[in-house]
């Protein structure tokens, strides 16, 4: 069965500070990974995906991934962290037209 | 703006009552999802349509239903209310079945808080 695993409940880092975030999948097909993000009292919204090509992905607000298919990991990095990037992200994995399997998420706070 | 539309954003009901949850899908997407996320369950996945067929099934109660329409909006029934089904209830849209690499697109959600 699908699943996605994101260790890290809650991370907290200084403004200005790198930023990774991990995720671990598990699914049997050929995976496409997605991660979104979810401000307080938002939806969710598309930061990247990776579907094929190009192991690392760049997405919106300054954000990348990497896939990597022989540790099953697509973390999340960003190099250096604005205040405004504190919220819930969450990794997922799907085959792209069926539903997609998510990870409890991690919370990030960010600290001046 | 996903371009997924939610209504209502935020419902109170009490326990025993049945509410329904609308979604308008994006422009030309033929799937919808229905997500619910609470704070012990994290996001589920509930159910699946395509163009007005159920496509796939997660962990709906029996005491909730969907439906598409043919316009393509889709409706989410929860009835016989328990305090527990107080969650954000999420739907999501992505383009036509068969095309590989859709990315599934969400709303705003809609806040159900049963008392």
């Amino acid at each position: 069965a699908q699943s996605v695993t994101q260790p890290d409940i809650h991370i907290t880092v200084s403004e200005g500070a790198s930023l990774e975030l991990r995720c671990n999948y598990s699914y049997g097909a050929t995976p496409y990974l997605f991660w979104y993000v979810q401000s307080p009292g938002q939806g969710l919204q598309l930061l990247l995906k990776y579907f094929s090509g190009d192991t690392l992905v760049q997405g919106i607000k300054g954000f990348e991934a990497e896939f990597k298919r022989s540790q099953s990991s697509f973390n999340l990095r960003k190099p250096s962290v604005h205040w405004s990037d504190a919220a819930e992200y969450f990794c997922a994995v799907g085959s792209g037209n069926t539903p997609l399997v998510f990870g409890k998420g991690t919370r990030l706070s960010v600290i001046a | 703006d996903s371009g997924v539309t939610q209504t209502p954003k935020h419902l109170i009901t009490a326990t025993g009552q049945r509410v329904t949850l609308r979604c308008s899908p994006r422009s030309g997407d033929l799937s919808v999802y229905w997500y619910q996320q609470s704070l012990d369950q994290g996001l589920q996945f509930l159910i699946q349509y395509y163009n007005g067929e159920e496509r796939a099934k997660g962990n709906i109660l029996e005491r909730f239903s969907a439906q598409q329409f043919p316009d393509l909006h889709s409706e989410l029934n929860l009835s016989s209310l328990e305090l527990g089904d107080s969650a954000l209830y999420f739907c999501a849209s992505s383009a036509e079945q068969g095309r590989s690499g859709n990315t599934i697109y969400f709303g705003e959600g809609s806040w159900l808080t049963v008392v």
